[in-house]
């Protein structure tokens, strides 16, 4: 069975101070990846995703994450955060074997505070 | 959100009331997802479907429907046996295959009065 734990609900920030939005899985074989971000009242967009290759993966607004297989964790990070990204992220896993769908996590709030 | 709609925004409907909820998308993709979402519980797969004509239950099927007749289209019908209609639904397409990340549509809210 696959599962994605989002330890915290809320995580709070100051302006241009370094965040970090924490998640850990568990999988049958290797993990696949991902992370979303959810402003109010819309979709989720895609941020970043790991398949396979270096453990640090980049994506959009300047979010990174690290994927630390002894940890089976998938940390997702930003050197300075914006009052702007401050949102409903979503950490989600699936595995590279059988056919099953992405199960996300329950999601952590985000708050930056200017 | 862009290449996948989903209509309307907002739906308000009576209990006992069937609602199909409506998700088109222009991307080719194979798969296309159901969600529900409700505060503090994150997403919650419906139904899904890799391929036209054939769908999948996921952990919260009870009380929904699902077809796939095209590629671009896959509705959702809320039936009057789901005891807990109201949420915010989404809607989600992928390449086929493991890698690919989704995309969502903007989302239905759903109230049952």
């Amino acid at each position: 069975a696959q599962s994605v734990a989002q330890p915290e609900d809320q995580v709070n920030v100051a302006e241009g101070n370094p965040l970090t939005v924490k998640c850990t899985y568990s999988v049958s074989g290797n993990p696949y990846l991902f992370w979303y971000v959810q402003y109010p009242n819309r979709g989720l967009q895609f941020l970043l995703k790991y398949i396979t290759g270096d453990n640090l993966v980049k994506g959009s607004y300047g979010f990174e994450a690290e994927f630390n297989k002894s940890q089976t964790s998938f940390h997702l990070k930003k050197p300075s955060a914006l009052v702007s990204d401050s949102a409903l992220y979503f950490c989600a896993v699936r595995s590279n074997s059988g056919n099953t769908p992405l199960v996300f996590g329950k999601g952590t709030r985000l708050s930056v505070i200017a | 959100d862009g290449g996948i709609t989903q209509s309307p925004k907002y739906l308000f409907r009576k209990e006992g009331q069937n609602v199909t909820l409506s998700c088109e998308q222009n991307l080719n993709h194979d798969a296309m997802y159901w969600y529900r979402q409700d505060p503090g519980q994150g997403l919650r797969l419906i139904y899904y479907s890799q391929i036209v004509n054939d769908f999948q239950k996921g952990d919260i099927a009870e009380g929904y429907s699902v077809s796939r007749e095209k590629k671009e289209s896959f509705p959702l019908t809320v039936t009057s046996a789901q005891k807990n209609p109201t949420a915010f639904y989404l809607c989600a397409s992928s390449i086929e295959g493991k890698r690919g990340e989704q995309y969502f549509g903007p989302g239905t809210r759903l109230t049952v009065t």
